[in-house]
């Protein structure tokens, strides 16, 4: 069955760049979402699609997906950023299915 | 703005059937997909199962054979049934929403299910 790899963990800077990994075979030719989740809330839709962004979310997070590999970029990351950022893909097969990634916890230092 | 809400089931016994439904408001019913998702304990989240206002599903493979679920316009509620369950169906479960059925733009705030005798 279809697996995507996250690290388990990202430390960044204040105002620094975060670039949180999606790994998966030959993820470039789907369409990948990212979520937000804080503790305790619901996860956020934040990237879907590979790169579009939902209202209301801003413009320092944007995205990548290409050969094996997708890519969370959070540009002048904020305290308010520390949270798990889950990747997800819709799987094509027989027996369509939803397929979320571990979740990445992105610590602002 | 799509708004979501589990009922709340609290504990339920091993080998006892989990109902959760999910009140939709906000929307109309017809204009979304309306998906189950869960998180276990540890943090993992598994996509549960799907409807769409005809009462077409998709359903996850892992658990449907135990699994139900149904969609009631007129009440603008979505129900879930999970037969036969373990500790391992301990988990948060959320009702969520997408305009197409490969990702989900509104989540409800979450129900805690417990399963233990």
């Amino acid at each position: 069955s279809f697996a995507l790899t996250q690290p388990p963990s990202l430390s960044v800077a204040p105002g620094e760049t975060a670039s949180i990994h999606c790994g998966g075979d030959n993820i470039g030719s789907k369409g990948v979402q990212w979520y937000q989740q804080k503790p305790g809330l619901a996860p956020v839709l934040v990237i879907y699609y590979n790169v579009d962004r939902p209202s209301g979310i801003p413009e320092r997070f944007s995205a990548s997906n290409s050969g094996n590999t997708a890519t969370l970029t959070i540009t002048r990351v904020e305290v308010g950023d520390e949270a798990v950022y889950f990747c997800q893909v819709w799987q094509t097969t027989r027996d369509p299915v939803v397929v979320f990634g571990g979740g990445t916890k992105l610590t602002v230092l | 703005q799509v708004h979501l809400q589990e009922s709340t089931p609290g504990l339920v016994k091993p080998l006892e059937t989990l109902s959760l439904t999910c009140s939709v408001s906000g929307a109309s019913m017809r204009s979304y997909y309306w998906s189950w998702i869960r998180q276990s304990p540890g943090g993992e989240l598994e996509w549960i199962g799907n409807i769409y206002y005809s009462g077409s599903t998709k359903l996850n493979p892992s658990l449907k054979s135990r699994l139900t679920i149904s969609i009631d316009t007129s009440k603008n509620q979505f129900t879930l049934r999970l037969t036969s369950v373990t500790a391992a169906d301990t988990a948060k479960y959320y009702c969520a929403s997408g305009v197409v059925s490969t990702y989900f733009e509104s989540w409800g705030q979450g129900a805690l299910v417990t399963v233990s005798s």
